[in-house]
């Protein structure tokens, strides 16, 4: 049983915005805790994404956004790109159980 | 730039022990939590539990707590996660990644990815 929750899978057209959505609960991003993205392309390590519920790293892209509310999280992609299609995460600390970091079951982004 | 190398792929059997390294550089060592990640075949990221290079104190996700120890190396500023009682279901790439201490970011710096398969 995963402790945030994510949809397995969404596409969309080159040029469109998608959304992801991260849904926690009280002991995570209800608490307060920060919410960060991380992208995972085929073959290769996760990339931290969005730190802190809504800022970029250097060097990623303003078409990468991120927003938290209550006990959810969301990413969004505006102007899609072939080159976004990964496996995105979000992840969260857990006060429950003597404290964790959680990821969420992951969702494909597919670039039709 | 921060940068993690891992140590090479492993191929063990059913209740043995596997140790995979994590050799930092271009950041201070000492600075930053290290992280463990997993990646099983099919299944998405799963956090195991963090080493702090400073201290030498750790916290294992409970799912792992008797089969996991996490150590380091200051000397050499290499992470170390030994994983035991392995069984088929630990098939998985295991990533170390680290975040800066005291910060709000998440994990800035990731290895490349070490494969463990467990076969008999």
């Amino acid at each position: 049983q995963l402790v945030l929750t994510q949809p397995p899978s969404v596409s969309g057209a080159p040029g469109q915005r998608v959304t992801i959505s991260c849904t926690g609960s009280s002991s995570n991003i209800g608490a307060g805790y920060d919410v960060h993205w991380y992208q995972q392309l085929p073959g290769t390590a996760p990339k931290l994404l969005i730190y802190g519920n809504n800022n970029r790293p250097s060097g990623v892209p303003d078409r990468f956004s991120g927003s938290k509310s209550g006990t959810s999280a969301s990413l969004a992609i505006t102007g899609l790109q072939a080159e976004d299609e990964a496996d995105y995460y979000c992840q969260a600390y857990d006060n429950y159980l003597s404290g964790s970091w959680v990821f969420g079951g992951g969702t494909k982004l597919t670039v039709l | 730039q921060g940068q993690l190398v891992q140590s090479g792929a492993e191929v063990k059997k059913p209740g043995a022990s596997v140790k995979v390294s994590c050799e930092a550089s271009g950041y201070t060592f000492t600075g930053y939590y290290m992280h463990w990640v997993r990646r099983a075949p099919g299944q998405g990221l799963e956090w195991m539990g963090w080493i702090n290079p400073n201290s030498g104190d750790t916290n294992y996700a409970q799912k792992f707590q008797v089969r996991v120890t996490m150590t380091r190396d200051t000397s050499v500023s290499t992470v170390y996660m030994e994983l035991s009682s392995l069984r088929s279901d630990d098939t998985a790439v295991y990533y170390c990644a680290s975040k800066k201490s005291g910060s709000g970011r998440g994990l800035d710096y990731w290895g490349q990815g070490t494969l463990v398969t467990v076969s008999s």
